[in-house]
């Protein structure tokens, strides 16, 4: 089944706790994209990439590390969280950008006290 | 700035009837539009797209209007069902370089259909 999945769904942590979320898409597609979604302000990209090795910043990248070491897995590090980094992430993955159909994950609700 | 503006955070529908969700933008430069419907605790999910040679995509009970002098697409669903009861998303890209561009959303607007 084509799928993006993303691990873990749900994490309660600390401030300054450094934490990673995965993401893995079966698709074979070259692009993928970390947002965030918080109320009132719909999904604001953080991070994307466009192939393997090719990263750049999205709209919000500040407190956030990417990596694209395979074209599978796109993890979203987060190296000391705050709690204004406190949302509803989701990957995506599309064919290539723009114009494909971007396919999302289930998302990561992510709590930082 | 806000690229993608959605300036309905809520719609309310009666079952069967129409429901239009509205979608404004300010770059000129965007020439694809998509719209994305979003159920709680699912990542969300590709509707419709319209290219900007296009002034209206059709698929099944979903039709996307797109206005471009105006900035305006608009997304009809007819009729409307209560399980089309979800968060609507709109977004936008643009080509440059040769490439495709990133997606720009907007806020969303939720739409609830009565039974």
């Amino acid at each position: 089944e084509a799928q993006v999945t993303q691990n873990p769904r749900y994490l309660i942590t600390v401030t300054g706790k450094k934490l990673t979320v995965t993401c893995s898409q079966n698709m074979n597609h070259e692009y993928m994209s970390w947002y965030r979604q918080d109320p009132g302000l719909g999904l604001r990209q953080i991070y994307y990439s466009m192939n393997v090795e090719v990263t750049d910043k999205g709209d919000v990248p500040e407190g956030y590390k990417v990596s694209r070491k395979e074209k599978r897995n796109f993890p979203l590090i987060l190296e000391s969280p705050s709690p204004n980094q406190t949302s509803l992430y989701f990957c995506a993955s599309s064919l290539k950008a723009g114009t494909d159909t971007q396919y999302f994950g289930p998302g990561t609700r992510l709590t930082v006290l | 700035d806000q690229q993608v503006k959605q300036n309905s955070p809520s719609l309310s529908v009666q079952e069967g009837r129409i429901s239009i969700l509205n979608c404004d933008y300010t770059n000129s430069m965007f020439d694809y539009f998509l719209w994305y419907k979003k159920y709680p605790a699912e990542g969300p999910t590709f509707l419709i797209s319209i290219s900007s040679i296009k002034d209206k995509n059709e698929d099944g009970r979903f039709t996307v209007f797109l206005n471009k002098s105006a900035k305006h697409l608009s997304l009809h669903i007819v009729p409307s069902q209560p399980g089309d009861s979800a968060v609507y998303f709109c977004a936008a890209s643009w080509i440059y370089g040769g490439s495709q561009g990133n997606l720009i959303f907007g806020k969303g607007t939720k739409l609830s259909v009565k039974p």
